[in-house]
């Protein structure tokens, strides 16, 4: 079964407005990332964020990591139609296999 | 972008033929993996590998067989193709489980 699973699996906001999506995850991590990828495309790296970090910041996105409640959140702030995408997070494991396990994802569309 | 390059990027086969996708680096990565995307279960991991001639089964790896002889290059066979194999398989590299992966712009298999 899959690692981590997205929440919502769909999106649909204005421009302007933020999007927020979860992943949550089963077991321990060392560390955790977000994907995009646009349609028909492969996936491009965001951002990623490690197992003592709580939060994390890049540019418009602002990762939180609750190892607590093994899940994690992406915010995009101020969004724009370009940020049309679906958003996958990834986990490796603790049990020292070299994996990268992906969610479901969330398909975002914003509005123009 | 990283040096990864998939091949073939399109492909029609015939149930029952064996089929070999290449994955192919410039980047010197020591991690390659393969990945399967169909509607509503995101990205499956097939198998990877963690240096030459070192390889794992992912998730869902029946059916698959892989091969990596140098560095650069990361196949993917499937014996004998089924139409549940019809996908999109993507590769991708990293350094280490704990940095960034790249991703491969995908190959588009079709068994007829």
């Amino acid at each position: 079964s899959q690692q981590g699973e997205e929440d919502p699996q769909a999106l649909s906001i204005q421009e302007g407005e933020n999007a927020t999506m979860n992943c949550s995850y089963k077991t321990s991590i060392n560390n955790l990332q977000w994907y995009r990828q646009n349609s028909g495309r492969g996936l491009v790296h965001l951002i990623l964020i490690r197992s003592n970090e709580r939060e994390k910041h890049s540019g418009r996105l602002r990762v939180t990591l609750d190892t607590s409640k093994k899940s994690s959140s992406l915010l995009i702030t101020a969004s724009r139609a370009a940020d049309t995408a679906s958003y996958f997070c990834a986990t490796d494991n603790t049990s020292g296999t070299y994996k990268y396990i992906f969610g479901t994802g969330t398909r975002l569309k914003v509005l123009a | 972008d990283a040096g990864i390059t998939q091949s073939p990027r399109h492909k029609v086969t015939e149930t029952g033929t064996p089929v070999t996708l290449r994955c192919h680096q410039t980047e010197n990565h020591r991690y390659m993996y393969w990945y399967r995307q169909d509607p509503g279960h995101g990205l499956r991991l097939i198998h990877y590998s963690y240096g030459v001639k070192d390889t794992d089964k992912g998730e869902v790896s029946d059916g698959y067989s892989v091969s990596r002889s140098k560095t650069e290059d990361f196949l993917l066979t499937l014996e004998s193709a089924t139409s549940s194999q019809t996908s999109v398989y993507f590769c991708a590299i990293s350094e280490s489980r704990t940095v960034e992966a790249f991703f491969g712009q995908g190959t588009r298999l079709t068994v007829v």
